[in-house]
């Protein structure tokens, strides 16, 4: 497709219960990364991945979460026994190249699943 | 986590009117950018700056890179409905790699004014 695309749209989970949240990023993009967007606030940074390689992952704010692009292009984010704090939009960005300047480096953003924890 | 000071928070607006916000950091950025979130939707890439000093236009759209590089401004020249929608600014510390994650701002939300 022409843009990045997220799967779920929306998902509701009860607490406790494990979601998976896949990101296709545009094709042959090198770079992916994985935001969280809390009501009202600016997306914060999880972790970036170059191709299959996850090289940061300092914004995952517990164990809990996981993310893998094994493959080098889709990504999954995957969040274990949810609490309610996890409820966010969580979006996914991808960019053409690694080291560019300007526009090779624009971040292009999915439209977000929206996670809801009971 | 670590998030610019953008401001306003939130503005009405009439048409036809211009409309300015802004964003500072306590840190140095190598680039600064505004995107546009409209609701249910991801952010979308309004202006990149990629220079202190920078003065870079989109339509009606004028963005600034501070010569500090701490700061940036956004100004809309002649307001339409269809500009209402959050803005963010945000940073990027470095070029490539992780150093590319962006630091958003909270967001200023554009409305009309009843």
């Amino acid at each position: 497709g022409a843009g990045v695309s997220q799967s779920p749209r929306y998902k509701v989970a009860k607490r406790g219960q494990d979601v998976a949240l896949r990101c296709d990023p545009i094709s042959g993009h090198v770079s992916l990364f994985w935001y969280q967007q809390a009501l009202g606030q600016g997306p914060e940074f999880l972790t970036y991945f170059q191709n299959e390689a996850q090289l940061d992952k300092s914004g995952l704010p517990s164990d809990r979460f996981f993310a893998e692009r094994p493959e080098g292009s889709v990504s999954t984010l995957k969040i274990q026994r949810t609490q309610q704090e996890d409820s966010a939009v969580y979006l996914c960005a991808s960019s053409q190249k690694v080291g560019g300047i300007g526009m090779e480096e624009t971040q292009y953003f999915g439209p977000g699943t929206r996670l809801l924890v009971l | 986590g670590q998030q610019l000071n953008q401001s306003p928070q939130s503005m009405f607006i009439q048409e036809g009117e211009d409309v300015s916000m802004n964003c500072t950091s306590s840190s140095i950025f190598n680039t600064w950018l505004w995107y546009k979130q409209e609701p249910g939707e991801g952010p979308v890439l309004l202006i990149a700056l990629y220079k202190a000093g920078e003065l870079t236009s989109n339509g009606r759209l004028t963005a600034q890179f501070g010569i500090t590089r701490k700061d940036s401004f956004l100004n809309i020249s002649a307001s339409i409905p269809s500009d209402v929608g959050i803005y963010f600014c945000a940073g990027q510390r470095g070029y490539g790699g992780s150093q590319g994650n962006l630091i958003f701002g909270k967001g200023t939300k554009l409305s009309v004014k009843p």
